[in-house]
């Protein structure tokens, strides 16, 4: 069955320290996957994806991500933190075959604080 | 980039009376929109899959007959709360995807409804 694990609630970080925000994934087929960001009572924003080819992909503010599929992983990472970074951010996994292709997992949300 | 409207972003109703919500893709067409339910300090809930043109399909434990979803053109669904109660107070929101393959969901900006 297709699933997302983000085993982190909370990650704390001090500003212009690197980051990274974890996330594993279950699927049939190959993977798609996706981080987003949510800020207060706003929809969720997109912030890169791996679809195939390099493993580490690039998104905007800075961020990120280096898939790994022998751990079936693929983290969120910034090498220096800004405040302005704090939300709440999902990892999403949507599979490239079967019955449920179509459709998009999302993990359980890491909200990410970085202190001045 | 590929812009999702939803309106309203906030809205209060008393118990008993219906709330429709609109989702709009503002630049691109969209056979397929996905409506989810936040709730606080958790994960999306993904409610339904709104298919242009056809039923939308309802994931298990939504209730169709309370949450009506219309999808009746490429740029446009509408999930409607029917007799609201205040255990239907949540955070909504829709999200697209352009025909491309591979591309992301894009996230309406959510609604806030509160049933007094």
């Amino acid at each position: 069955a297709q699933s997302v694990a983000q085993p982190e609630d909370q990650v704390n970080v001090a500003e212009g320290n690197p980051l990274t925000v974890k996330c594993t994934y279950s699927v049939s087929g190959n993977p798609y996957l996706f981080w987003y960001v949510q800020y207060p009572n706003r929809g969720l924003q997109f912030l890169l994806k791996y679809i195939t080819g390099d493993n580490l992909v690039k998104g905007s503010y800075g961020f990120e991500a280096e898939f790994n599929k022998s751990q079936t992983s693929f983290h969120l990472k910034k090498p220096s933190a800004l405040v302005s970074d704090s939300a709440l951010y999902f990892c999403a996994v949507r599979d490239s075959e079967g019955y449920n292709f179509n459709k998009f997992y999302f993990g359980s949300g890491t909200k990410l604080n970085v202190k001045p | 980039g590929a812009v999702v409207s939803q309106h309203p972003s906030r809205v209060i109703c008393k118990s008993g009376t219906s709330v429709k919500i609109e989702c709009r893709s503002l630049d691109f067409q969209a056979t397929t929109m996905f409506w989810y339910r936040q709730f606080p300090k958790q994960s999306l809930m993904l409610m339904a899959t709104s298919n242009e043109g056809s039923k939308a399909t309802y994931e298990q434990g939504v209730e169709k007959d309370k949450f009506l979803i219309n999808h009746a053109s490429l740029t446009l669904s509408t999930l409607t709360v029917t007799s609201a109660h205040p255990e239907d107070s949540s955070f909504y929101i829709c999200s697209a995807r352009e025909l491309q393959e591979y591309s992301p969901l894009h996230f309406g900006n959510g609604t806030r409804l509160t049933v007094t």
